[in-house]
């Protein structure tokens, strides 16, 4: 079984704040870490990737991978209302062509 | 730049009715996937296709069936359409450049009554 958990949340936080959004996944395997934001009644859209460990940055966002304690975070910086929405972790493994979603975490950004 | 196409946005079935949900891509990815979304369930994969001429299943594949029609076009069939299949349906293709993330297309709200 393959897992991916997240934090349902809801997480709020006021507008500049920095958001922290986190994830563990089961697989041990596990190659490729990939971020989407979905907004309500849309479909997800890709904002970050990573698979090395450390830090990606990507404007006001980063994602962040340990795989050593198998956890992968996203910060976003400076937050605006425009960003809430829902963030859904998704991994792939090594194998297989399929990703594993978590369950994704609300973010409120109160302005 | 169309992406990932998929129709109909909208629809409400009576138990037992059939129906095809239509995707296509036009970014001439090899891999694409029908999920589902539910609340509090998250994204669950229904079929995927690797590549042209192959079909798997994935998670939750009872009561579905898939075709992969040509490089471009991924269908999903309901056969025999029951209220647990009411949800939220996304197409994706994955391709392009490393690590190859999913793109998704707007999706399909179905209604089984």
């Amino acid at each position: 079984q393959k897992e991916v958990e997240q934090n349902s949340g809801p997480l709020s936080v006021p507008e500049g704040a920095i958001a922290s959004l986190n994830c563990t996944y089961s697989d041990r395997g596990s190659q490729s870490f990939f971020w989407y934001r979905q907004y309500s009644g849309k479909s997800p859209e890709l904002i970050m990737s990573i698979y090395s460990n450390g830090d990606k940055e990507d404007g006001r966002f980063t994602a962040q991978l340990n795989k050593a304690s198998q956890y992968v975070s996203l910060l976003i910086r400076d937050s605006q209302p425009s960003d809430s929405a829902t963030y859904l972790c998704a991994v792939k493994t090594d194998t297989g062509n399929q990703f594993y979603f978590g369950t994704g975490t609300s973010l409120t950004v109160i302005p | 730049n169309a992406g990932v196409t998929q129709t109909p946005k909208f629809q409400v079935l009576k138990t037992g009715q059939s129906m095809t949900l239509q995707c296509a891509q036009d970014m001439n990815h090899n891999s694409m996937y029908w999920y589902r979304q539910d609340p509090g369930m998250g994204l669950r994969l229904i079929y995927y296709s690797a590549s042209e001429g192959t079909t798997d299943k994935g998670e939750v594949p009872n009561g579905y069936n898939v075709s992969r029609l040509n490089k471009r076009e991924f269908s999903l069939r309901l056969e025999s359409a029951a209220p647990s299949q009411t949800s939220v349906y996304f197409c994706a293709s994955r391709g392009g450049v490393w690590p190859y993330g999913y793109t998704f297309g707007s999706g399909t709200r179905l209604t089984v009554v």
